[in-house]
């Protein structure tokens, strides 16, 4: 069974640094990317970003470039999203979401998330 | 950058009755890279319909999908108590990767 678990909730102060993970477990790691998404209170979804975790090349929303930093690492099957210094702005539900592969005709491959993690809460105030 | 619009904002509806959500994109797109989600209180979004007209794994039948171009339609054929939710609808594309559409709830009446 295909399962993403996510890290639980935080709490942090403005200005503080705060990694949260996400472990892939069910399914070969390094051969889905993995994407996260934001949903900030009340408000509709996001796409942050997303990694290859087998060669980790990693792709950016213009919105998040440079404001968050997306990893994997392959030996723990896991995939990260970090921010050096947190804004209160960052207060929102997180959540990754593996990529749909091999849903193909000969034409094309359909795009989509098929399997979300269930999410963590970050919470920035002081 | 393509937009993706919803409408309505809101749909308000009884069990029984139809649902019928609108996604429009700012400009023409592929089928293939459209999908809409449902996402329940609490709960992480669930991924209903993948190439504008498939249902994923284990979605009932009453979901379907349908559009092309710039316009796409999710339709709940018969409303059951437990498919009041937000439903958003998602697009694959270039910058940025992906795109999400704000959102329709779908309220009970």
């Amino acid at each position: 069974e295909v399962q993403l678990v996510q890290s639980g909730a935080e709490v942090r102060k403005p200005g503080e640094s705060l990694k949260i993970s996400c472990k892939g477990s069910g399914y070969i790691f390094t051969t889905y990317w993995i994407g996260w998404v934001r949903q900030m209170p009340g408000t509709g979804l996001e796409w942050m970003g997303i990694i290859y975790p087998g060669d980790s090349e990693t792709r950016y929303s213009p919105s998040f470039q440079g404001q968050v930093t997306i990893s994997a690492d392959k030996s723990t099957s896991t995939a990260y999203l970090q921010w050096s210094t947190l804004k209160a702005s960052d207060t929102a539900m997180y959540y990754c979401a593996r990529r749909m592969l091999g849903y193909c005709t000969t034409t094309s491959c359909y795009e989509g998330f098929n399997y979300w993690g269930q999410g963590t809460q970050v919470t920035v105030s002081s | 950058e393509i937009v993706l619009t919803q409408s309505p904002g809101t749909l308000s509806l009884s069990p029984g009755e139809r649902a019928t959500l609108s996604c429009r994109a700012s400009q023409s797109v592929s089928s293939y890279y459209l999908a809409w989600y449902q996402q329940k209180p609490g709960q992480a979004p669930r991924l209903l319909i993948y190439g504008a007209s498939n249902r994923a794994t284990g979605i009932p039948d009453r979901f379907s999908g349908s559009g092309s171009g710039t316009d796409f339609t999710l339709t709940i054929s018969r409303l059951e108590p437990e498919d009041f939710a937000v439903y958003s609808c998602q697009l694959y594309g270039s910058s940025p990767m992906y795109t999400f559409g704000q959102g329709t709830k779908l309220e009970i009446k």
